[in-house]
């Protein structure tokens, strides 16, 4: 059965901190991983990674992807509390059906 | 363009009650997707579409139906609602052909008491 798995589920950090959050999975016909952000409302797209050892950045967040070992990491350095939400990974499977896989979350909060 | 849309944004029932959630999208997307959000579960796939006409069942569709009405429109649709379907429910859309993200809605909280 086709599974992502999130961990921690949750973290509590100071402002200032570095964050990483993981995500491995196994899922059949992988094609591409993707990270989302979700504060008190639907969830927005970070990420989308496809190839072992790429670090995509934005600001202070950065992920890669390692297909070998298949997991994720999510770093955030410098963290504000502007940060503080769920974060979401979701695996696409390279399949005709179309099906996106969500794990559970790290539920993230900055303190100030 | 205003992207995923749902209705109603919340909604109480009673239990054995039905009602049917709405969601439309503008961005001319083939794959739409509902899925339910309760604490510390993430997002569970309910029912999915890959195209107009075609659905096919997620993770946890016991107790839901689907109509894909047309390539805008994809509606959830609860039958007799009882309280384990209380959750948070999005609505989301995304081009077909892979390497492409989802576009969610605002999401719909439903109660059933």
């Amino acid at each position: 059965e086709d599974k992502v798995v999130q961990s921690p589920l949750s973290l509590v950090v100071h402002e200032g901190d570095t964050v990483t959050l993981n995500c491995s999975y196994e899922v059949t016909n992988f094609r591409s991983l993707l990270w989302y952000k979700q504060e008190k409302k639907a969830p927005t797209f970070l990420f989308m990674l496809t190839s072992s050892g790429i670090e995509k950045k934005s600001g202070r967040l950065s992920s890669i992807l390692d297909k070998k070992e298949l997991f994720s990491i999510l770093n955030i350095t410098a963290t504000q509390t502007g940060d503080s939400a769920v974060y979401l990974c979701a695996v696409e499977r390279r399949n005709r059906d179309d099906k996106i896989i969500f794990g559970k979350g790290t539920r993230l909060h900055i303190l100030p | 363009n205003a992207g995923v849309t749902q209705t109603p944004k919340f909604q109480v029932l009673k239990t054995g009650q039905s009602m049917t959630l709405q969601c439309a999208q503008d961005m001319n997307h083939n794959s739409m997707y509902w899925y339910r959000q309760d604490p510390g579960m993430g997002l569970r796939l309910i029912y999915y579409s890959a195209s107009e006409g075609t659905t096919d069942k997620g993770e946890v569709p016991n107790g839901y139906n689907v109509s894909r009405l047309n390539k805008r429109e994809f509606s959830l649709r609860l039958e007799s609602a009882a309280p384990s379907q209380t959750s948070v429910y999005f609505c989301a859309s995304r081009p077909s052909g892979g390497y492409n993200e989802q576009f969610f809605g605002p999401g719909t909280r439903l109660t059933v008491l």
